[in-house]
């Protein structure tokens, strides 16, 4: 069964602080995303990865960098937390093999920046 | 470029009632479209999905109908439960390599 994980579901941190989020997924798939998801907003793309060491900016990509230095995992990196970064990440990877190109999603990370 | 536009929640609908959510899209080109389902507090995962026009994708009760003429892939279900109750996200893959994403539509279900 297919599996995408992140590492915290739930992250409270203070204001100025570096915060990283995990995902790591088992499917051997080449692409992967970071999401941020607000009420009322949907599902907004902060950065995308082609591959290893191979990275995009998404709609949204100011205050927060990346990393995906193996291919099975993609790290989110806020370098200076803001209150305005509170908000659920999910992550999400998928494979270019077949047509469909459907995403497979990780449980997400709330976090919180007080 | 491409866009997905969805109705705007929430739908709140009593058990067995007949449900409808409308999803348009602009797009070039033949794109794939999809229905994913959040559950509350999990992340999204694939409900259904149709590759080229007129394909049905279904999965759970839940069917859509990829309509090229009319631009549209609206979900629909016959009798909804309780336990369906969550947000539904239209998407579609085109020729960009970034999928698009509506805004979400929130479910509620009453007993």
């Amino acid at each position: 069964d297919v599996k995408v994980t992140q590492s915290s579901r739930y992250l409270v941190k203070r204001t100025g602080e570096k915060v990283f989020l995990e995902c790591v997924q088992d499917m051997d798939h080449e692409n992967m995303f970071w999401y941020r998801q607000d009420p009322g907003l949907g599902l907004r793309l902060i950065y995308f990865s082609y591959d290893v060491k191979m990275k995009e900016k998404g709609d949204i990509p100011e205050g927060y960098s990346v990393s995906r230095e193996k291919k099975e995992r993609f790290s989110l990196i806020l370098e200076s937390a803001s209150t305005n970064q509170t908000s659920m990440y999910l992550c999400a990877s998928r494979t270019l093999a077949g047509d469909s190109y459907e995403q497979y999603f990780g449980p997400g990370t709330r976090l919180t920046v007080t | 470029g491409d866009s997905v536009t969805q109705m705007e929640g929430p739908v709140t609908l009593s058990e067995e009632a007949f449900l409808t959510i409308n999803c348009t899209y602009t797009a070039t080109g033949y794109p794939s479209l999809f229905w994913y389902v959040q559950y509350p507090g999990e992340g999204l995962q694939l409900l259904l999905k149709a590759t080229k026009a007129d394909d049905k994708g279904s999965n759970k009760g839940f069917e859509a109908t990829y309509r090229k003429e009319t631009t549209s892939f609206h979900l629909e279900k016959g009798s909804v439960q309780v336990s369906d109750s969550a947000v539904y996200f239209c998407a579609l893959r085109g020729g960009s390599y970034i999928p698009t994403f509506g805004r979400g539509t929130s479910l509620i279900v009453h007993p």
